[in-house]
C-alpha cells in the first residue's frame, strides 16, 4: 500500500523562486492537508481541503497556496520562495468516515525537504 | 481556541524500564486526543486516540496512554521501553469548532531509550 507519496522528497531552491509540491494519496480520502515541521514547534497547519475542489487557510498560509483539483492529489505552491520557508514539509489525509470524521486518525508522507537559499 | 503542551522536549529512559511522556491539552468540550510516533526521516504515524470510554487507551507497538480529564493530561506509557522506541513523540487534539479533522500538534518529545 502507497498510502501518501509526496514528491520530491528534497529540494534546494533559490530566494525568488517558485515551485510546487505534489501530495497523492491511494485510501480515498476526503480530507487533505499540508504542515509544516520546524525544530522545537511541532507541526503546523498550512492549508487544507475537506473535498475535491475546496480549500481553506491554517495556522500558517502566507506565502503558499494550494489547489485540489482531484480527490487524490493536494498540491502546494510557493510563488516566490523565502528563507523563512526553509522547513520539512509534511502532507496528510483523513477519512469522513465515523463521527464527522472526529476520530480518524490523518496518515502522512514522509515529508520533502526544502531548503531556500 | 485548543493548545496542547509537551513539557519535556527530551526523555531519557534504560532499556527495560517504563516509558512515560506527559501531554496538557486545553479545550472547550470533550476532548479528542492522539499520539503519533515520528521515527527520522519518515512523516508521523498514529499510535493510539482518546474519544471516550475508557480512560485507559492501548495502541500500537505496547504503548497506552491515560487521559484523566480532572489534570487535562493524556500522557503516553510504556512499561518497558526498548531502544527501539526511540524517536520523537507528538500529542495532537482535535479542533472541534471546524470542519475537516483538524488537529492541533504539541511541540513534540525526543525519547532515547539507551542499552
Amino acid at each position: 500500500n502507497a498510502g501518501v507519496t509526496q514528491t520530491p522528497k528534497f529540494r534546494v531552491l533559490k530566494t525568488g523562486q517558485s515551485m510546487t509540491l505534489l501530495c497523492a494519496q491511494d485510501m480515498n480520502h476526503e480530507y487533505m492537508y499540508w504542515y509544516r515541521q520546524d525544530p522545537g514547534m511541532g507541526l503546523r497547519l498550512i492549508h487544507y481541503s475537506v473535498g475535491e475542489g475546496t480549500t481553506a487557510k491554517g495556522e500558517v498560509p502566507d506565502g503558499y497556496n494550494v489547489s485540489r483539483l482531484k480527490k487524490q492529489n493536494f498540491l502546494l505552491g510557493l510563488e516566490s520562495a523565502a528563507p523563512s520557508q526553509t522547513s520539512v514539509y509534511f502532507c496528510a489525509s483523513s477519512s469522513r468516515q465515523g463521527a464527522e470524521g472526529s476520530d480518524q486518525p490523518q496518515h502522512f508522507g514522509d515529508g520533502t525537504r526544502l531548503s531556500i537559499l | 481556541a485548543q493548545s496542547v503542551a509537551q513539557p519535556e522536549d527530551q526523555v531519557n529512559v534504560a532499556e527495560g524500564n517504563p516509558l512515560t511522556v506527559k501531554c496538557t491539552y486545553s479545550v472547550s468540550g470533550n476532548p479528542y486526543l492522539f499520539w503519533y510516533v515520528q521515527y527520522p526521516n519518515r512523516g508521523l504515524q498514529f499510535l493510539l486516540k482518546y474519544i471516550t470510554g475508557d480512560n485507559l487507551v492501548k495502541g500500537s507497538y505496547g504503548f497506552e496512554a491515560e487521559f484523566n480529564k480532572s489534570q487535562t493530561s493524556f500522557h503516553l506509557k510504556k512499561p518497558s521501553a526498548l531502544v527501539s522506541d526511540s524517536a520523537l513523540y507528538f500529542c495532537a487534539v482535535r479542533d472541534m469548532g471546524a470542519a475537516g479533522n483538524k488537529l492541533t500538534f504539541g511541540g513534540g518529545t525526543r525519547v532515547l531509550v539507551k542499552p
